[in-house]
C-alpha cells in the first residue's frame, strides 16, 4: 500500500538558518510526490512537485525538493528561512497509474521560526 | 477571485444533527475531492468525484454523503453527527485526462465543531 512518511513532527529554526524537511514514500511504481504548505486557518497551497525527469525541483517562496529513488525520499529544502515560512508542510504522493487521482498524505511537519 | 470556495467556514452544531457542507469551484476542474484533517492534522481522502460520477469513495460511515449537483460543486451532507466528526473538512479541485498527477487546488476548509 502507498504510504507517506514525515519522520519529524516539529522543527525549529532560526530565521535566515537553513531547512530540511524529510519525506519518505512507499510505492511500487513511479510516483507522482507533491509538497503542500498550509498556513495557520487557511487551505493547502502547493509549493512544488515531481512527476518525471529532472529529479531536483524548484518551487515557489524559494523551495526546493530532491527525488531519491534509491532512498524512496522527496525531501524538502530552502537555503534561507523566513518568518512568513513557518506553517505546516505536508509531503504527499499520487496514485498516477490507477488513475483515481488520490493524494496520500503524510503526517505534516511543522516548521517554527525563531527571529 | 476564489478558485475553490467553502461555506460555512465555521460549522458549530450539537450531536445527532444533520448538516451540509458546499463547495463550489470556478476553475474548470473536472474532478473535485472531500478530504477530512483530524485534530493531529492528519488528512485523508473521503471521496472524489469525477464529471459527477463518485470514483473514491473511503472507508467512511454512510452517514457522509457527497452531492455533486453539476462539476463545478461538491456538497458533503452528514447526517446525525457525532463528536467523532469534528475535523476540519477540505474540498479540492484538479483537472486533466490522467487524474493522478495533477496539482489539487484546495478550499480553505471548513472547521466541524459537534458538541
Amino acid at each position: 500500500a502507498q504510504s507517506v512518511t514525515q519522520p519529524d513532527i516539529h522543527i525549529t529554526v532560526s530565521e535566515g538558518a537553513s531547512l530540511e524537511l524529510r519525506c519518505n514514500y512507499s510505492y511500487g511504481a513511479t510516483p507522482y510526490l507533491f509538497w503542500y504548505v498550509q498556513s495557520p486557518g487557511q487551505g493547502l497551497q502547493l509549493l512544488l512537485k515531481y512527476f518525471s525527469g529532472d529529479t531536483l525541483v524548484q518551487g515557489i517562496k524559494g523551495f526546493e525538493a530532491e527525488f531519491k529513488r534509491s532512498q524512496s525520499s522527496f525531501n524538502l529544502r530552502k537555503p534561507s528561512v523566513h518568518w512568513s515560512d513557518a506553517a505546516e508542510y505536508f509531503c504527499a504522493v499520487g496514485s498516477g497509474s490507477s488513475n483515481t487521482g488520490k493524494l496520500i498524505f503524510g503526517q505534516g511537519t511543522t516548521l517554527q521560526v525563531k527571529p | 477571485d476564489t478558485a475553490v470556495s467553502q461555506t460555512p467556514k465555521y460549522l458549530v452544531t450539537q450531536m445527532g444533527n444533520d448538516k451540509s457542507i458546499k463547495c463550489e469551484q470556478n476553475l474548470g476542474h473536472d474532478t473535485m475531492y472531500w478530504y477530512k484533517q483530524d485534530s493531529k492534522k492528519f488528512l485523508k481522502i473521503m471521496f472524489s468525484y469525477n464529471n459527477k460520477e463518485l470514483i473514491i469513495n473511503e472507508t467512511v460511515p454512510n452517514r457522509f454523503s457527497p452531492k455533486s449537483p453539476d462539476k463545478a460543486h461538491l456538497n458533503l451532507h452528514i447526517n446525525s453527527l457525532e463528536l467523532g466528526d469534528s475535523a476540519v473538512y477540505f474540498c479540492a479541485s484538479s483537472s486533466a485526462r490522467v487524474r493522478g498527477n495533477n496539482e489539487q487546488f484546495f478550499g480553505p476548509g471548513t472547521r466541524l465543531t459537534v458538541l
